[in-house]
């Protein structure tokens, strides 16, 4: 069965950029969409955006400006950026895969997240 | 922006008993609605989608119901294992992908 994996620094500077990985093990990602979501501590889910295995993005409004996702279909693996970072973009950040390959959603399933924390 | 609102914030239920959990959608969402549990420490993981058919490997004790802008989840004899936090999510009319707020399902 897919398993994803987040990977990428815990401890990010304000100001600098946030970058993680997500290896997809047990199937190829060159099927179905891939995202990115968020949860900041002790609050809800955000979808942050989605890239399917040709490279077509869509991301969330109020995050377009400074997110980019790209894929690398020959490491099976995709990434996020997010630019200028702020302590409010401190949180868990989740990948996960639309749960059929035509479809970006539901999100199943998803990796086990990685905290990353903005501070000096 | 679909807002997805979920009631009550926290439920307090005694296992054994069922729980009803509820989800209003700011505008009508046909059926493309999905439900997630989440345990502390955990990743959140698909349990309905097409707001009543059950994801692979979730228990018969959970069902969803409902269509337009009204969706509930029911867990029909709770288990120990049941109590954690739910979110419901719409996929009608994105972006942006929206989630509810959450209800935290607790022991009574």
């Amino acid at each position: 069965q897919v398993q994803l994996q987040e990977s990428g620094p815990g401890l990010v500077k304000p100001s600098e950029t946030l970058s993680l990985t997500c290896t997809v093990s047990g199937g190829s990602i060159s099927s179905h969409y891939w995202s990115w979501i968020r949860q900041p501590p002790g609050k809800g889910l955000e979808w942050i955006g989605y890239i399917y295995y040709s490279g077509s993005t869509n991301y969330d409004p109020s995050l377009k400006s400074r997110v980019t996702i790209s894929v690398d279909t020959s490491k099976n693996h995709f990434s996020l950026k997010l630019t200028s970072v702020t302590a409010a973009d401190t949180a868990v950040y989740y990948c996960a895969r639309g749960r059929s390959p035509r479809f970006v959603l539901p999100f199943d399933p998803w990796g086990q997240g990685t905290l990353v924390t903005v501070s000096s | 922006e679909m807002v997805m609102t979920q009631s009550p914030a926290t439920l307090s239920v005694s296992p054994g008993e069922r729980a009803t959990l509820s989800c209003r959608a700011s505008q009508s969402l046909s059926s493309n609605l999905a439900w997630y549990q989440q345990k502390p420490g955990q990743a959140p993981r698909l349990l309905i989608y097409g707001a009543s058919t059950r994801a692979t490997g979730i228990p018969a004790r959970f069902s969803g119901s409902g269509s337009g802008t009204e969706f509930t989840l029911t867990i029909s004899s709770l288990q120990s294992e049941d109590f954690a936090v739910y979110y419901c999510q719409q996929y009608n009319n994105w972006p942006p992908i929206t989630f509810g707020q959450g209800t935290r399902l607790e022991i009574k």
